[in-house]
């Protein structure tokens, strides 16, 4: 079974800072791996989609990586501001019956201070 | 263009009252999917669709029903509430083509008393 698993669950940084969030899963066989940003009461928004043939995917100040071979991948937020502040989930993709699913990893609250 | 569309935002349940929670999209996906989230906790899929007429179950399907009459809609049905069914439901959708995205809906906030 597939587990995916984020470090930190909680990160608090000043404004300005460079960050890197942490993902990990348990099973290679992976379609893509996509980050996430679920803001409070809110549904949730992709940042970067990683395909499993890609090593990295960049869009703006948000840069993601992926090593399919030992189950990581990480988000880097550059230059953070306070309205990065939300949790940050990541899920890999893989085949289900008919269809492929999401396993999400519990996310990473981010807080940026002013 | 709305994306996904969920109702209700938020909704306080009896015990062993029964409800449904409403999905909608207009983005012409044959894919959609119902999932929950715990506090603290990611999303786990509760049924998904392929298309109209077809559904199937997901991680945790129980207590959980679904139909699929259209393309736009995926309702999903609680019978016989409980506490352990308090959770904040989203419902997503996409293409169903490898290497695409889910659109999430801003989902359904459920309390079970």
């Amino acid at each position: 079974k597939q587990e995916v698993t984020q470090i930190p669950a909680a990160l608090s940084v000043p404004e300005g800072e460079n960050l890197v969030l942490n993902c990990s899963f348990t099973d290679s066989a992976i379609y893509n791996l996509q980050w996430f940003r679920q803001d409070p009461g809110k549904g949730l928004t992709s940042l970067l989609l990683i395909q499993s043939s890609q090593r990295e995917q960049t869009s703006g100040r948000l840069n993601a990586s992926l090593d399919k071979s030992s189950g990581r991948s990480t988000l880097y937020i550059a230059a953070s501001q306070p309205g990065d502040s939300a949790t940050y989930l990541c899920a890999v993709a893989y085949s289900g019956a008919g269809s492929y699913q999401l396993t999400f990893g519990k996310g990473t609250k981010l807080s940026v201070i002013p | 263009n709305a994306g996904v569309t969920q109702t209700p935002k938020f909704r306080i349940l009896k015990i062993g009252q029964s409800m449904t929670l409403q999905c909608a999209q207009d983005m012409n996906h044959n894919y959609m999917y119902w999932y929950r989230q715990d506090p603290g906790m990611g999303l786990k899929l509760i049924y998904y669709s392929v298309g109209a007429g077809i559904t199937d179950k997901g991680e945790v399907p129980n207590g959980y029903n679904v139909s699929r009459s259209t393309t736009e809609d995926f309702p999903l049905r609680l019978e016989l509430a409980a506490p352990s069914q308090t959770s904040v439901y989203f419902c997503a959708s996409s293409t169903g083509t490898m290497g695409e995205t889910q659109y999430f809906g801003p989902g359904t906030r459920l309390l079970v008393l």
